[in-house]
Order: C-alpha cells, then sequence, then structure tokens
C-alpha cells in the first residue's frame, strides 16, 4: 500500500539552528501538507501545498517557516532558527484532491526537539 | 469558524466491549467531510472511517462505525468488540469545501482493558 514517508523519524538540534524535514508524498497526489502536534496537544494545520506553491497556512506558519518541493518527489519543510517552542511532532500528508471527502494520508512523523 | 469538540479526554473499555467516543463539529458550510484517525503511542496518524455531509447512511468499515447525526452537528466513532490493540489516542477531523486543511479535535484518549 502506497504511504507516505518522513525523514528523519527524530532530530534533536540546539535553539537557533535550521531545520528541514523532508517527506515523499505518496506518488500519484497533487496536494502536500505539513501539521504539527505538541506533545500532548491537538494536530495543527501549518500549510498546504498545490502546483509548486502554497494554497494555505495558518497563523503558526510564520517567515521562520518555508516549504518546497525540489523536485518531483520529495517536500520540504525547513524551519529557520528554531525555537525551545518549535519541539513538536511534524507531520508530512497528501490527498489526490482537494474534495471534503478525499483522505488526507499522514506520515509517521519527524519528532523535533529544540534544546 | 470551523470548529471540532472532543469532550471526552478519556475513556476506559473492556475487552470486547462497544464504546463510542464523541465528536460534535461547526461549520457553516454545507459540502464538508469528517474523518477519524487513530493515534497509537508510537505516534502516527492512521486513518480510520470517513463520513460525507451528503452521505445518506452510515458509514462502516470493519469494527468500526460512525453514528452521523447532522442536525445535532455531531459524528460519533462506535467501536464494536473493542481489542487490547484499539488502545490509542483518537482523533476526530473536518474539511470543508472552502478549505484545503483538516481541523482536528483535541482527541480522546482510549484505554481498553482484558
Amino acid at each position: 500500500e502506497p504511504e507516505v514517508t518522513q525523514t528523519p523519524s527524530h532530530q534533536v538540534t540546539q535553539m537557533g539552528q535550521e531545520v528541514i524535514l523532508r517527506c515523499v508524498p505518496i506518488s500519484n497526489h497533487l496536494y502536500f501538507y505539513w501539521y504539527r502536534q505538541i506533545l500532548g496537544q491537538k494536530v495543527e494545520f501549518l500549510v498546504s501545498f498545490y502546483n509548486n506553491e502554497i494554497s494555505e497556512k495558518s497563523e503558526i506558519f510564520d517567515d521562520q517557516f518555508s516549504v518546497e518541493r525540489p523536485d518531483g518527489s520529495n517536500f520540504t519543510l525547513k524551519i529557520r532558527s528554531t525555537k525551545l517552542e518549535d519541539s513538536a511532532m511534524y507531520f508530512c500528508a497528501s490527498s489526490n484532491r482537494v474534495m471534503p471527502g478525499n483522505t488526507i494520508y499522514f506520515g509517521e512523523g519527524s519528532w523535533l526537539t529544540v534544546v | 469558524a470551523q470548529k471540532i469538540t472532543q469532550t471526552q479526554p478519556g475513556m476506559f473499555v473492556q475487552e470486547k466491549e462497544a464504546v463510542t467516543l464523541d465528536c460534535t463539529y461547526d461549520t457553516s458550510d454545507q459540502s464538508y467531510g469528517l474523518f477519524w484517525y487513530k493515534q497509537p503511542s508510537s505516534g502516527e496518524m492512521i486513518f480510520l472511517i470517513y463520513q460525507g455531509s451528503y452521505d445518506e447512511q452510515n458509514a462502516t468499515e470493519g469494527r468500526y462505525s460512525l453514528n452521523f447525526q447532522k442536525a445535532r452537528k455531531s459524528a460519533n466513532l462506535v467501536i464494536s468488540a473493542s481489542q487490547l490493540g484499539d488502545s490509542a489516542m483518537y482523533f476526530c477531523a473536518m474539511r470543508t469545501q472552502a478549505g484545503t486543511a483538516l481541523i482536528f479535535g483535541k482527541g480522546t484518549t482510549l484505554s481498553v482493558s482484558s
């Protein structure tokens, strides 16, 4: 069964460092997303991406965040200068279409710990 | 504004019993989808079941069924014959015609005991 894959599964970084989280969405999917989940809290939407541009973003997705699809398969989230409060699980997700009924499939997540 | 509410922080059930996890939602959109995801302790998000706003029948997937009451704006997940492996966090989520993002509730932790 096709799946969304994410790397790394866990990363520890120093405050102020740049981090890049990588994702390979399901191959025929066109819509890509990043979500985050601070430990013990609900899953929060960060950004959606379609046709090589951001289609929607939340208030959390400020100037320190950026996304990119550098080639035909990878989808990356960059955090420019990490803060302690960026420590969270980051989920990449993808879907085939944007209709309400199209399931969004999630990767296994990347744990980011900022120290 | 769109919102998902899960009022049960934790639920406890014995193996083989049925359990209902509550979810209410708020949206002014006529077209929307409701989803349930399972998050075990390992952290991944596993899609369980989907219900569309125009679906007349309640969705079912194996031991999972969705009790959809549109007038009450509720979409409760029913797990029949609970198993130990069902112990996890369960999230209700919604996606509307107007937006591409899934909006999640705060989740319910289900603990199944033998």
